[in-house]
């Protein structure tokens, strides 16, 4: 696609539940990068892929957070037993190696409610 | 502990002024200084971005400052319009080819 797409745009779960997000990069981005934006914070990043690899996975906050990619395309994060605190914006951003940080394309965003 | 750090959540600017964000960073390993733009319920878009060699970088009405010494970089927008309403978000990398750390985000109101 043109942008990067993120699904659904909005969610809103029971604590407890397990929710998968996912993203759709643009077509020929080999990287992925998860961010999440907690209310008045900033971008906190969470995991970056590199293809199907995920080289740097040190902002998972707890292992009830994880994410994987297929294809070398689509990414989901799955985040279990959601918690209250979980409630954020999630972004997914892509690019292309060569174009570095400053490639970054960002998708509007999942916005998570735990009620 | 905040690598990068914007003070001031929120900013009001006259039309026509200009407006002068700034960022503070700790980290002296970062190599590679970006500021993106965000508009309600859309993700963040690129602006401007300045490497660690330079210490400044324009681009049309947006320039950054670099003040290496001082840990401090800051975006100037010159004039100011109303569609510049957005947050803004500084951003730093300890290389073109690394993740990108945020701060918090300053809010820039463009008053008419």
């Amino acid at each position: 696609g043109a942008g990067v797409s993120q699904s659904p745009s909005n969610k809103v779960t029971e604590k407890g539940k397990d929710v998968e997000l996912r993203c759709d990069p643009i077509s020929g981005h080999t990287a992925l990068y998860w961010y999440r934006q907690s209310l008045g914070q900033g971008l906190e990043f969470l995991i970056y892929f590199q293809g199907n690899s995920a080289p740097d996975k040190s902002g998972l906050p707890s292992d009830r957070f994880s994410a994987e990619r297929t294809g070398g395309s689509v990414s989901t994060l799955t985040i279990q037993r959601t918690q209250q605190e979980d409630s954020a914006v999630y972004l997914c951003a892509s690019s292309l190696p060569i174009s570095g940080v400053r490639g970054y394309t960002f998708g509007s965003g999942t916005r998570l409610t735990v009620v | 502990d905040q690598q990068v750090k914007q003070n001031s959540p929120s900013l009001s600017v006259q039309e026509g002024r200009i407006s002068i964000l700034n960022c503070d960073y700790t980290n002296s390993m970062f190599d590679y200084f970006l500021w993106y733009k965000k508009y309600p319920a859309e993700g963040p878009t690129f602006l401007i971005s300045i490497s660690s060699i330079k210490d400044k970088n324009e681009d049309g009405r947006f320039t950054v400052f670099l003040n290496k010494s001082a840990k401090h970089l800051s975006l100037h927008i010159v004039p100011s319009q109303p569609g510049d309403s957005a947050v803004y978000f500084c951003a730093a990398s300890p290389n073109r080819d690394d993740k990108i750390i945020f701060g918090k985000g300053t809010r820039l109101h463009i008053l008419p």
